[in-house]
């Protein structure tokens, strides 16, 4: 079983959906929580990071972890054609401190 | 100043062959890390640097991987007698201190591997 299990998808929304990504993982001793969106031949970029278990906004992006769960989710509101990328949830701590252990990433085309 | 900096951006090699990746971190970052993205993998941690510490290379997917950083900044990923399944895109990150699991990484572009 992977550290951090990510859908793929690919998934395709209209303009203005809202758009759910969701990741689960296998170890409770990670503590930090980041989503990274990586544009088509770049390297990823922080879009959101949360501390243990709650919410966090950001315009129209909401990060959530519930670590009763073990399942972390990121909310993009009004979704725009340039919110199409690879989104790659990522966790830290632990025993894992310092490196970052990432999902396998999903690929979001928002259609106009 | 600038971002990380990657190079070469493509790399071709035939199987067999060494091949030296570098990276160029943000000026002033002190830790330094190397990630593997394959398709159908997704971003695979592969080793990183803290200033004058010893690199945890616990991510190295074999003894034909190796990586140096010189000087506390310019880093070097070698691969020796590359195979196929090297081909990756080889992506590297730095960032301020790693005190903190909470530091921001930084990516470059990367370098995309193709073995033959």
């Amino acid at each position: 079983q992977k550290e951090v299990e990510q859908d793929p998808g690919p998934l395709s929304v209209p303009e203005g959906a809202i758009v759910s990504l969701n990741c689960t993982y296998s170890n409770s001793a990670f503590q930090y929580f980041m989503w990274y969106r990586q544009y088509s031949r770049k390297g990823p970029e922080l879009l959101m990071y949360t501390y243990s278990s709650g919410n966090k906004e950001d315009g129209r992006f909401t990060a959530q972890v519930d670590k009763s769960s073990k399942y972390i989710s990121l909310f993009i509101r009004d979704s725009q054609p340039s919110d199409s990328a690879t989104y790659l949830c990522a966790i830290a701590g632990g025993t894992s401190y310092g490196k970052l252990t990432f999902g396998q990433g999903t690929i979001l085309t928002v259609h106009p | 100043g600038a971002g990380v900096s990657q190079s070469p951006s493509n790399k071709v090699t035939e199987k067999g062959k060494d091949v030296e990746l570098r990276c160029d971190p943000i000026s002033g970052h002190t830790a330094l890390y190397w990630y593997r993205q394959s398709l159908g993998q997704g971003l695979e941690f592969l080793i990183y640097f803290q200033g004058n510490s010893a690199p945890d290379k616990s991510g190295l997917p074999s003894d034909r991987f190796s990586a140096e950083r010189t000087g506390g900044s310019v880093s070097t990923l070698t691969i020796q007698r590359t195979q196929q399944e090297d081909s990756a895109v080889y992506l590297c990150a730095s960032s301020q201190r790693i005190a903190q699991s909470t530091d921001t990484q930084y990516f470059g572009p990367g370098t995309r591997l193709t073995v033959l």
